[in-house]
């Protein structure tokens, strides 16, 4: 069984750089044509698509974020991370990790527990 | 982007009864929906996709319908368990979630 893990910092300053990293069990990052994906959620705008990728292959980022957001993969751990720079309190959020069911083309199928971050000085 | 509409926001029914929830895409999204189920204090579970195939583990009570723009997802016989959130998802371009509907108990 698949099993995702958001880690990081609860307590992020306006306008610095916020950073979590999903530790996957129970499988790879690398095997399968699996694409992975940060969604964050928050009373007000619901749950958000943040972006995702495919390892060793194409990156998609949600165009509002576009600006603001990288990930990358450290594959010595199997995990995958987030950095969304220039926070502001409206990133404060359950940040999510996932896999999906397949491709980029499906929904998702694998979540993480959940990370609150909270934005504030 | 594809906006992702729910109805009713908050649904009331009775344990045993069935609710029917239902959601609008802004434009065509053919069979690209999927419906999740979230309780207090977890992530979503993913029930449904391509708009009526239940996911693994998923109970037969849970099913979906629709295609285009209008969907539903009906819940026989509700269990104690199935009182939660309920989001849509289209994934044809880029991907967005609806707003949830709330089943509560009657």
């Amino acid at each position: 069984q698949l099993h995702l893990q958001e880690s990081g910092p609860g307590l992020v300053k306006p306008s610095e750089t916020l950073s979590l990293t999903c530790t996957v069990s129970g499988g790879s990052i690398t095997s399968g044509n699996f694409f992975w994906s940060w969604i964050r959620q928050t009373p007000g705008k619901g749950l958000e698509w943040m972006g995702g990728f495919y390892y060793g292959g194409t990156t998609y980022y949600n165009p509002s974020l576009k600006s603001r957001v990288a990930m990358s993969v450290d594959t010595s751990k199997n995990a995958f991370s987030l950095n969304l720079n220039s926070v502001t309190a409206a990133d404060t959020a359950i940040y999510y990790c996932t896999r999906h069911l397949g491709a980029y083309t499906n929904p998702f199928e694998y979540w993480g527990q959940g990370s609150l971050v909270t934005v504030s000085s | 982007e594809i906006l992702m509409t729910q109805s009713p926001a908050t649904l009331s029914v009775s344990p045993g009864e069935r609710a029917t929830l239902s959601c609008r895409a802004s434009q065509n999204i053919d069979s690209n929906l999927a419906w999740y189920q979230q309780r207090p204090g977890q992530p979503p579970r993913l029930l449904i996709y391509g708009a009526s195939i239940r996911a693994t583990g998923i109970p037969a009570r849970f099913s979906g319908s629709g295609y285009g723009t209008e969907f539903t997802l009906s819940i026989s016989s509700l269990q104690s368990e199935d009182f939660a959130v309920y989001y849509c998802q289209q994934y044809i371009y880029w991907r967005t979630f609806g707003q949830g509907t709330r089943l509560e108990i009657k």
